[in-house]
């Protein structure tokens, strides 16, 4: 079974430049989450889907990052106009129901300049 | 919001000896931990989850929970070099569901 699948890997930018990341759920899996981790600090919680619907986007810097689970399958985040603060390694993670096990992608490791 | 609270921050280990892991929540509504281990450069794998108070072991892992004092603990057995890593703890809430926050992890380094 294929797992979770994110890409691109890396990304490097300049401030003030836009980023997007896409990420593929593993098959059947309902819940989709956005983590950031920055560079040795655990993975905090940006936005997380059950199917298309958003339940909680509450740590999601509203005027610069956006997230969509269009048809609840894949889902794209984007960062319009990035600040170095935003470098970290970004982690799409799916499950299957309430209080299952999460899967993380590779991530994609975003520095911005 | 709710906190999770991991020590040590980093740990050294002889290859062969036990390394012992805390985590504490702050938020009562907690009812439900995981352990995942993160390999550098690697995404983070579940290693065990409790939500009963008491003891639970897999191979060379044991978690223990607390659910008065709201802390878990991770012990490792017979610690080998591949056990290097970041520990993560993280916690849930009923009213959350399958929302997870995590701490900031305590880094493993077993010597040879």
């Amino acid at each position: 079974e294929a797992g979770v699948t994110q890409s691109p890997r890396y990304a490097v930018l300049q401030e003030g430049q836009a980023v997007s990341f896409w990420c593929d759920p593993i098959s059947g899996h309902d819940t989709l989450y956005w983590y950031q981790q920055p560079r040795d600090q655990g993975p905090q919680l940006l936005v997380y889907f059950r199917d298309e619907a958003v339940i909680d986007n509450s740590q999601l810097p509203s005027d610069r990052f956006s997230a969509v689970r269009p048809k609840g399958t894949n889902s794209t985040l984007k960062i319009q106009s990035a600040k170095q603060g935003d470098t970290a390694t970004y982690l799409c993670a799916s499950s299957f129901g309430g209080r299952d096990t999460l899967y993380f992608g590779a991530g994609t490791r975003l520095s911005v300049l | 919001q709710q906190k999770v609270q991991q020590s040590p921050e980093s740990l050294i280990v002889p290859e062969g000896g036990m390394a012992s892991l805390n985590c504490t929540s702050s938020d009562r509504n907690v009812d439900y931990f995981w352990w995942y281990r993160q390999h550098s450069g690697k995404s983070p794998k579940m290693l065990m989850s409790i939500f009963s108070n008491g003891e639970k072991e897999e191979g060379r892992f044991t978690v223990h929970l607390n659910k008065a004092s709201l802390h878990t603990s991770l012990h490792i057995r017979d610690s080998q070099p591949s056990d290097s890593a970041l520990y993560l703890c993280a916690a849930s809430t009923n009213s959350a569901g399958n929302k997870l926050t995590f701490g900031i992890g305590t880094r493993v380094l077993v010597r040879p």
